[in-house]
């Protein structure tokens, strides 16, 4: 079945990097599209950026240059990198399976993983 | 960025009554290949988002008929009747027809 898994650090230290690695089951990356997705704490949604199964990466522009998506498609990840951390980064961090073809949407998600930047 | 706005923020509700949510756009969500890409999320407390509605009318496998969709252009909303425990979380409207992917703020079902 179809299966994502965020893994990643609790806890990084402020303007430092972020790395976060999505494992995915169930379906091929060359097939299907992953988005990240971010959560603040008791706040709503932001989509962060893709990357698309062709390989090509679309990222939001408020992340700036900031932000950089990647994958390995043997090992069936996606790697998201984010650098100059700052307090309001706290957040948890969603990866999610994106259909397009006439949908476009997410149709499936990992549980997330919650990070927190610390001064 | 587009600007989605969903009202009411919050939103009591008896079990076994029927509920409505409104999502508007900043721009028309009509793609130029002719679809309208607004969906539904709900997410339930500590889970992730899990999609209900796509594409403003269309239930996602294993959603009840409880839930429907309607709307276009700017304005679409969400309903649910016969409110049962398990509805109660947080709705995210999502438009995907333009970059960057936007949500709404969330609207908050809850018990009266």
């Amino acid at each position: 079945q179809v299966q994502l898994k965020e893994t990643g650090p609790d806890l990084v230290q402020l303007t430092q990097t972020l790395s976060i690695t999505c494992t995915v089951s169930g379906f091929s990356l060359t097939t299907y599209n992953v988005h990240w997705v971010r959560q603040p704490p008791g706040k709503g949604l932001e989509w962060m950026g893709s990357m698309w199964n062709g390989g090509g990466t679309d990222y939001n522009s408020a992340f700036k240059s900031r932000l950089s998506i990647s994958r390995h498609t043997s090992k069936s990840q996606v790697f998201l990198k984010m650098n100059s951390l700052q307090t309001d980064d706290t957040a948890k961090y969603f990866c999610a399976r994106h259909l397009y073809y006439g949908y476009n949407l997410f149709d499936y998600w990992g549980q997330g993983v919650m990070v927190t930047v610390s001064s | 960025d587009v600007l989605m706005t969903q009202t009411p923020v919050s939103l009591p509700v008896s079990l076994g009554g029927q509920v409505s949510i409104s999502c508007r756009s900043s721009q028309s969500l009509v793609h130029s290949d002719g679809n309208t890409y607004l969906h539904w999320y709900l997410q339930k407390p500590g889970q992730s988002p899990q999609l209900l509605i796509y594409r403003v009318s269309n239930r996602f496998s294993g959603v009840p008929d409880r839930f429907s969709g309607s709307g276009s252009g700017t304005d679409f909303t969400l309903k649910i009747s016969r409110v049962e425990p398990e509805d109660l979380g947080v709705y995210y409207c999502l438009q995907s027809t333009h970059f960057p992917h936007t949500f709404g703020a969330g609207t908050k079902l809850e018990l009266k």
